[in-house]
């Protein structure tokens, strides 16, 4: 069965510094790959998406995730984190059978100090 | 605003009575979904519809039952609230993409 394990269930990281969020996926066939943002009290927000083509994906507000198949992970990197990027992470992975559903790991909470 | 609209926001229920959530979008995606969201389970799926007169079983469908109503409207009901369905319920539509604003929804 598909899955997606999130290592981190916390992270805390300084402003200004660098950010990995780990992501890693269970699947048989090449999967679709999402990150979605989630601020308190609020829906999930699409980061970006992996289909096919260039592993290296650019999203929104300065996020970035690299697909590598041979360690079936979909991380997420932004270069200098700013204190509005403190929210819950969610990786997930979509997967066609009789329509297309999305799996979701249990989330990563990011804390930001200044 | 284009997008997905859930009502209502917030729901108190006391256990065994029921209610329906209301999901729209107005992007005119042939898919929908409900989840619910639990503290350090992610998102599950409930219940998903891929089509307009289509719906299909999630991971957790047990006590939930929705109706696809027209490819606008998908809405998922409680027959009879237990305290474990306190949650906060998401609807999405398309693979999703989008996502509503969530139901908190307290069963006591």
């Amino acid at each position: 069965a598909q899955s997606v394990t999130q290592p981190d269930i916390h992270i805390t990281v300084s402003e200004g510094a660098s950010l990995e969020l780990r992501c890693n996926y269970s699947y048989g066939a090449t999967p679709y790959l999402f990150w979605y943002v989630q601020s308190p009290g609020q829906g999930l927000q699409l980061l970006l998406k992996y289909f096919s083509g260039d592993t290296l994906v650019q999203g929104i507000k300065g996020f970035e995730a690299e697909f590598k198949r041979s360690q079936s992970s979909f991380n997420l990197r932004k270069p200098s984190v700013h204190w509005s990027d403190a929210a819950e992470y969610f990786c997930a992975v979509g997967e066609i059978s009789g329509g297309f559903k999305t799996i979701f790991g249990a989330g990563t909470r990011l804390f930001v100090k200044a | 605003n284009a997008g997905v609209t859930q009502t209502p926001k917030f729901q108190v229920l006391k256990t065994g009575q029921s209610m329906t959530l209301q999901c729209a979008q107005d992007m005119n995606h042939n898919s929908m979904y409900w989840y619910r969201q639990d503290p350090g389970m992610g998102l599950r799926l409930i219940y998903y519809s891929a089509s307009e007169g289509t719906t299909d079983k999630g991971e957790v469908p047990n006590g939930y039952n929705v109706s696809r109503l027209n490819k606008r409207e998908f809405s998922l009901r409680l027959e009879s609230a237990a305290p474990s369905q306190t949650s906060v319920y998401f609807c999405a539509s398309r693979p999703g993409w989008f996502f509503g604003q969530g139901t908190r929804l307290t069963v006591v």
